[in-house]
């Protein structure tokens, strides 16, 4: 089973503050990583897929990087509706984990 | 516009059943792979199982192998979630997903609450 661990499990910034999550994976899985964002009562929403690729209407301050074992979200300038949890998942197999997220709080 | 809408949700005791079910619309509900996924009260995302387009092929996390089935209807453009054998652990919002071959799980619903306690 592949295990994803994120780092941080809280980041606490101010609004326009750069934001980098972590997400590393127990084994290869390629570029098959997605990250989601989900506010309180809300379902997840995908941001970004295959570990780079923006989701359709996501805005440009959201990056994606890394392969392998080791990716990266980067929100380049949070906004005050960024503020959410947020979790990576894997689909190299078809036994889709998630890591246990990364909540960014406004400091 | 792609909607998914669980139902089937609600309160049981521990060692009853519970079918869960997800109405699409939007797509071609037969050309899609889906997942159901779950999330314990304040707890985070945890897959629970997948079924291809035609319901030829089904995996499924550990935690509910052997008590939990998935199932499609692509004549009614919906999938199912059989769960048997319900235990207190089970209790989570349980979400119903799209997957794009492309881009992975790219829609997901509002998801449907299962309680359960004696």
């Amino acid at each position: 089973e592949i295990v994803l661990t994120q780092s941080p499990a809280t980041l606490s910034l101010s609004p326009g503050e750069r934001a980098t999550l972590s997400c590393r994976a127990s084994q290869s899985v390629s570029s098959y990583l997605a990250w989601y964002q989900q506010k309180p009562g809300q379902a997840p929403r995908l941001l970004i897929y295959d570990a780079s690729n923006r989701a359709t209407g996501i805005p440009a301050r959201f990056s994606g990087s890394g392969s392998g074992t080791d990716f990266t979200l980067t929100i380049s300038s949070l906004e005050p509706e960024d503020f959410a949890v947020y979790y990576c998942q894997q689909r190299s197999n078809w036994l889709g984990t998630f890591g246990q997220g990364t909540k960014v709080e406004i400091k | 516009e792609v909607q998914l809408v669980e139902s089937g949700g609600g309160l049981v005791q521990p060692g009853g059943s519970l079918r869960l079910s997800c109405a699409a619309s939007g797509f071609t509900f037969s050309s899609y792979w889906m997942h159901w996924v779950r999330q314990a009260p304040g707890r985070g995302l945890v897959w629970v199982s997948r079924i291809n387009s035609d319901g030829t092929s089904t995996s499924y996390a550990d935690s509910v192998k052997g008590r939990f089935t998935i199932s499609r209807d692509n004549a009614k453009n919906t999938v199912y979630l059989q769960m048997n054998s319900l235990r207190a652990e089970d209790t989570a919002v349980y979400y119903c997903a799209r997957d794009d071959i492309l881009t992975g799980t790219d829609y997901w619903g509002q998801g449907t609450l299962v309680t359960v306690s004696s």
